[in-house]
């Protein structure tokens, strides 16, 4: 139990362009989602919280015009990252739990490269 | 502030040999601690957690760790290391408000066989 996926996977895209990510709780509803940015060789850093059904809490210095998440049911959370630049490719991350306390679970990742 | 440290960048190991992975966390509160695996290009991998209760906790292939609130520890261990367990090993630490958590810096381990 307690799966997370993500799609795609990977992904290249051109300047400019935007890009979904989607993240999905496959067997579990997951009331907060969290999305996570990972570049080479470093920790998680976190972007943001979605809350089912509610706008998204944005960390510090992550713009919340640029990384739209859309939080819309309780098993799938989307990252669209708009216009998005060379300096955006990175490792991107969700992350699921089911509630307040509750141990969060962590999809594949997708790798973004922006050329 | 809350934090989490691995003084450890990376650790090479043999095969078979035992292993211990430090962290070290600074909370206003007890948080709770978790440690997570990372393979290369996959996302991470739940390998134990402690809330509460007995400070030794028993996790998923044949790792423990132990919570020493003292020392404001939580390592990681395994008596004998496999080539397999080769990967990046994330500590982390939650109880804030909206379940955020923090994470250490990660330790790469590497094993020879």
């Amino acid at each position: 139990g307690a799966v997370v996926s993500q799609h795609p996977s990977r992904v290249i895209c051109k300047s400019g362009t935007s890009v979904k990510i989607e993240c999905r709780s496959l067997d579990f509803q997951a009331t907060t989602m969290f999305w996570y940015r990972q570049f080479p060789k470093q920790s998680l850093m976190l972007m943001a919280t979605s809350n089912e059904g509610s706008k998204a809490t944005y960390e510090q210095g992550v713009e919340k015009d640029k990384f739209l998440i859309n939080h819309a049911s309780l098993t799938l959370s989307t990252l669209t990252v708009t216009s998005a630049h060379p300096e955006d490719s990175s490792f991107y991350i969700c992350s699921a739990r089911t509630g307040y306390q509750e141990t969060q679970y962590f999809g594949p990742g997708t790798r973004l490269l922006v050329l | 502030a809350q934090s989490v440290t691995q003084p450890d960048i990376h650790i090479t190991v043999s095969e078979g040999a035992s292993l211990e992975l430090r962290c070290n966390y600074s909370y206003g509160a007890t948080p709770y601690l978790f440690w997570y695996v990372q393979s290369p290009g996959q996302g991470l991998q739940l390998l134990l957690k402690y809330f509460s209760g007995d400070t030794l906790v028993q996790g998923i292939k044949g790792f423990e760790a132990e919570f020493k609130r003292s020392q404001s520890s939580f390592n990681l261990r395994k008596p004998s290391v496999h080539w397999s367990d080769a990967a990046e090993y994330f500590c982390a630490a939650g109880g804030t408000s909206y379940g955020k958590l923090t994470f250490g810096q990660g330790t790469i381990l590497t094993v020879h066989p």
